[in-house]
């Protein structure tokens, strides 16, 4: 089963506003990793947080990891035109040193 | 420094046919990783590979699919006598070291587009 699941599933909001992403995850995870995907591209890795992290900012990027719960959030603020695309969350875990899990994403529309 | 290389772009095949999916890694980069993606779907773990060794293979099909990383050149993804359910996009993504639990960042390329008819 996928280890991480992003909600909501689509989210449109207005140019200017914040986009808030949230992924669920289902056992422990060592790091846990946001991509960006524009239609019909190839992802681009945005931010990694650690498990021994509990916030990370990265220009107009928040992320925050909340291992008690399982769960993670991607924060926009000032969203563009821009960042219209597909965003997922992806864990890597301690059992596995190779491969990372990604969740089914979150479909991210900017308004103008 | 080139990014992830993957060629072709689009491949278009008649069920029964062989598709072969190439990937060229970052420079420097040993360690490459497949994944398929079906419309409005996440990327699901197909095969990770180091030059020359198979590292993790969990996720591809037992039958049909066969992934190479050799000495010289790029990896192969192998698909043979496609069926149409086949049809997918298969990114492909470099790493300097392994990324699961070091949590190292994967560079993916644009990805090939197989549609088999």
């Amino acid at each position: 089963s996928q280890q991480g699941e992003e909600d909501p599933q689509a989210l449109s909001i207005q140019e200017g506003e914040n986009a808030t992403m949230n992924c669920s995850y289902k056992t422990s995870i060592n790091n846990l990793q946001w991509y960006r995907q524009n239609s019909g591209r190839g992802l681009v890795h945005l931010i990694l947080i650690r498990s021994n992290e509990r916030e990370k900012h990265s220009g107009r990027l928040r992320v925050t990891l909340d291992t008690s719960k399982k769960s993670s959030s991607l924060l926009i603020t000032a969203s563009r035109a821009a960042d219209t695309a597909s965003y997922f969350c992806a864990t890597g875990t301690y059992s596995s040193a190779s491969k990372i899990i990604f969740g089914s994403g979150t479909r991210l529309s900017i308004r103008p | 420094n080139a990014g992830v290389m993957q060629n072709p772009r689009h491949l278009v095949r008649r069920r029964g046919q062989e598709a072969r999916l190439r990937c060229s890694p970052m420079k420097g980069h040993s360690h490459v990783y497949w994944y398929r993606q079906l419309p409005e779907e996440g990327l699901k773990f197909m095969v990770y590979l180091q030059k020359e060794n198979i590292i993790d293979e969990s996720g591809m099909p037992k039958e049909r699919f066969s992934a190479e990383f050799p000495k010289e050149g790029p990896s192969i993804l192998r698909i043979q006598q496609v069926v149409r359910g086949d049809s997918a996009a298969y990114f492909c993504a470099s790493s300097p070291s392994a990324s699961g639990r070091e949590g190292n960042e994967q560079f993916f390329g644009p990805g090939t587009r197989l549609t088999v008819l």
